[in-house]
């Protein structure tokens, strides 16, 4: 049972558009959210979080957006640089666990 | 400079050969986190440390167990490799972000190939 889903496997956009990326979630236990970044032979890279009290997080190029009502977050990257191309997870805790329990991820290319 | 450090990157080992996979970070951090992704796949936890104390996942294989000999060392014994155990092998501790909401910290990871 998948918890956390990343229904889009991949993404391609033009660098300086807009890129989002999107997550759905089931557990309503899940309180809060986060999202990475990994490049091939790295581990997970921290990006951004959110808490389910607050619906929206920015921080520099990257807006994540929490919609608890449909269970869906979505992660905006403006504008998209090639840098940027990469898999993104998604992943979810609920209350004290320390358990992330991640989506499958994105891959996003931003391309020229 | 790297916070959590695996060793090695890459590890080759035979089917049913025991393979031993490191972890190590140089924070002290008391919560250290175990985690095998398959290509394609969401990263699974299989276990963690809080202190010595163990948290195993309910659905993680016998074949699977770790050791925590210090704060800082973090190990993943494999017993009888089979080749589903073929993954990456992520090593993550628990972080707190720049603003002060919490977030796991993951080393570079070990790919282990199961011939």
């Amino acid at each position: 049972d998948q918890q956390v889903k990343q229904n889009s496997p991949s993404l391609s956009v033009q660098e300086g558009r807009i890129s989002i990326l999107n997550c759905d979630y089931t557990n309503s236990m899940f309180d809060y959210f986060l999202w990475y970044k990994k490049y091939p032979a790295e581990g997970p890279t921290f990006l951004i979080s959110i808490s389910s009290i607050k619906d929206k997080n920015e921080d520099g190029r990257f807006t994540v957006f929490l919609n608890k009502s449909a269970k869906h977050l979505s992660l905006h990257i403006v504008p998209s640089q090639p840098g940027d191309s990469a898999v993104y997870f998604c992943a979810a805790i609920a209350g004290t666990a320390s358990k992330l329990t991640f989506g499958t991820g994105t891959r996003l290319q931003v391309t020229l | 400079d790297a916070m959590v450090i695996q060793n090695p990157r890459y590890q080759v080992t035979q089917f049913g050969k025991p393979v031993t996979l490191s972890c190590s970070q140089t924070l002290n951090h008391n919560v250290m986190y175990w985690y095998q992704q398959k290509s394609s796949q969401a990263p699974k936890l299989l276990f963690h440390y809080y202190d010595k104390d163990f948290n195993n996942e309910a659905d993680t294989p016998d074949n699977f167990q770790s050791r925590r000999p210090n704060t800082s060392f973090c190990f993943l014994d494999i017993r009888s490799p089979g080749l589903g155990d073929a993954a990456m092998y992520l090593c993550a501790i628990d972080r707190l972000a720049g603003d002060g909401t919490d977030t796991q910290y993951f080393g570079p990871g070990t790919r282990l190939t199961v011939l």
